[in-house]
């Protein structure tokens, strides 16, 4: 039963590397989600995609492009890495609007 | 501009006794509220839910209670236990598909 799973769970990068995050959901969700999380910030939406085909800017978009490849899969890029970019990084996944939301366990990503 | 607020970082509680959490927003528009919990490592769960038309929702030892006039939501935990510790995150959202999180709460329950 694997819900959404996130891949690399641990990363390290240097500035200026490029990096894409990887998410993937089983239970046929229609909409996608990355969420960065920092300490004292809470849960910071990046971009989501709504439906198959379609993404939209969130709260704090810059410096990241995203693709949703399939009803499935929804990956997260960073270009040019930055250090403010450090951070744990959720995706998540939902049915329909105005339903629970399900999360991955994240990924946590260090720029030096 | 932070549209979902949790002002209080954190909130400690015996074991047994009630633990609420509070949130307030500020976009009238919201029609959707979570309340998620999160372990260090993991990622955010779902823990209970409501719709602006309503004022209660319970499910076991969990009951959120929304005031739509104050824009004033709050998570009530009846009794504690020492495994409600965790970061807890309110959200809102307005029949769109954005959620709005607040930044959370850090409950921990004291044996």
């Amino acid at each position: 039963n694997a819900g959404v799973t996130q891949t690399p769970k641990f990363q390290v990068l240097k500035t200026g590397q490029s990096m894409t995050l990887q998410c993937a959901q089983d239970m046929n969700h229609n909409s996608m989600y990355w969420y960065r999380q920092d300490p004292g910030m809470g849960l910071r939406l990046i971009y989501y995609s709504a439906s198959e085909g379609t993404t939209d800017k969130g709260e704090v978009p810059n410096g990241y492009n995203v693709s949703r490849l399939n009803k499935r899969e929804f990956s997260l890029r960073l270009e040019s890495a930055a250090p403010s970019q450090t951070s744990v990084y959720f995706c998540a996944s939902v049915w329909n609007s105005n339903q629970p939301q399900h999360f991955g366990d994240g990924t946590r990503l260090s720029i030096l | 501009d932070q549209q979902v607020k949790q002002n209080s970082p954190s909130l400690s509680v015996q074991e047994g006794r009630i633990s609420i959490l509070n949130c307030d927003y500020t976009n009238s528009m919201f029609d959707y509220f979570l309340w998620y919990k999160k372990y260090p490592a993991e990622g955010p769960t779902f823990l209970i839910s409501i719709s602006s038309i309503k004022d209660k929702n319970e499910d076991g030892r969990f009951t959120v209670f929304l005031n739509k006039s104050a824009k004033h939501l709050s998570l009530h935990i009846v009794p504690s236990q020492p495994g409600d510790s965790a970061v807890y995150f309110c959200a809102a959202s307005q029949g769109t598909y954005k959620y709005i999180f607040g930044t959370g709460t850090r409950l921990k329950v004291l044996a």
